[in-house]
């Protein structure tokens, strides 16, 4: 089975600072990836995806990941972040053959003025 | 816009009473699922239907059960409520067949059993 780790729990950043949250998944096969993003008492929303192509993907809200099939990553980044990204953040994989997700446990990114 | 909606935003209810959750989808997708998300867990998946009257189990299915008698929905039954399944709920759904291959979520049920 998959399993997906955030390493981060919380993330406190300045605004304006660069972020990086990050994503390693465990996987025999090839997968799709995905970031998701959940703002308070909402539903999760995609930000970007990863399915086949350029490694680097650029998503919504001048977000970007990086897939690393060697290092089995897909690391979230952000050159410089506003207090409106405070959120929680969830990486997700799904093998080609099936369309089940597996979820990590969630980054909360903490933006400060 | 893919749009999936969920019954109740917010929802209480007593130990022992059974409790229905619907979800409902409107871009024809043929699968639908029910996750969990509790603090420092993440999303865990409860059931998933790739089909009309079909389902599967997810990761942590006791105690719940679900039905999918048309395409556009797919509800989540709590037999018997119990305090540990006060959670928040979130449904989702996708089409293997389509290009983005991603999964739409609801808004969220947050359930307090009490």
């Amino acid at each position: 089975a998959q399993s997906v780790t955030q390493l981060d729990s919380q993330v406190p950043v300045f605004e304006e600072a660069p972020v990086e949250l990050r994503c390693n998944y465990s996987s025999s096969v090839s997968v799709y990836l995905f970031w998701y993003v959940q703002y308070p008492n909402q539903g999760l929303q995609l930000l970007l995806k990863y399915l086949s192509g350029s490694t680097l993907v650029k998503g919504i809200n001048g977000f970007e990941a990086e897939f690393n099939k060697s290092q089995t990553s897909f690391h979230l980044r952000k050159p410089s972040v506003h207090i409106s990204d405070t959120a929680e953040y969830f990486c997700a994989v799904s093998e080609y053959n099936f369309n089940k997700f597996y979820f990590g446990s969630g980054t909360k990114l903490n933006v400060k003025p | 816009d893919v749009k999936v909606t969920q019954s109740s935003r917010y929802l209480v209810k007593r130990t022992g009473e059974k409790v229905f959750l619907e979800c409902v989808q409107d871009m024809d997708h043929e699968n639908m699922f029910w996750y969990r998300q509790d603090p420092g867990l993440g999303l865990r998946l409860i059931y998933f239907s790739y089909d009309v009257k079909m389902k599967e189990k997810g990761d942590i299915p006791e105690g719940y059960s679900v039905s999918r008698e048309k395409k556009e929905r797919f509800s989540l039954i709590l037999e018997s409520a119990s305090t540990n399944q006060t959670s928040m709920y979130l449904c989702a759904s996708s089409s293997p067949s389509g290009s983005s291959y991603e999964q739409y979520f609801g808004p969220g049920t947050r359930l307090t059993v009490t």
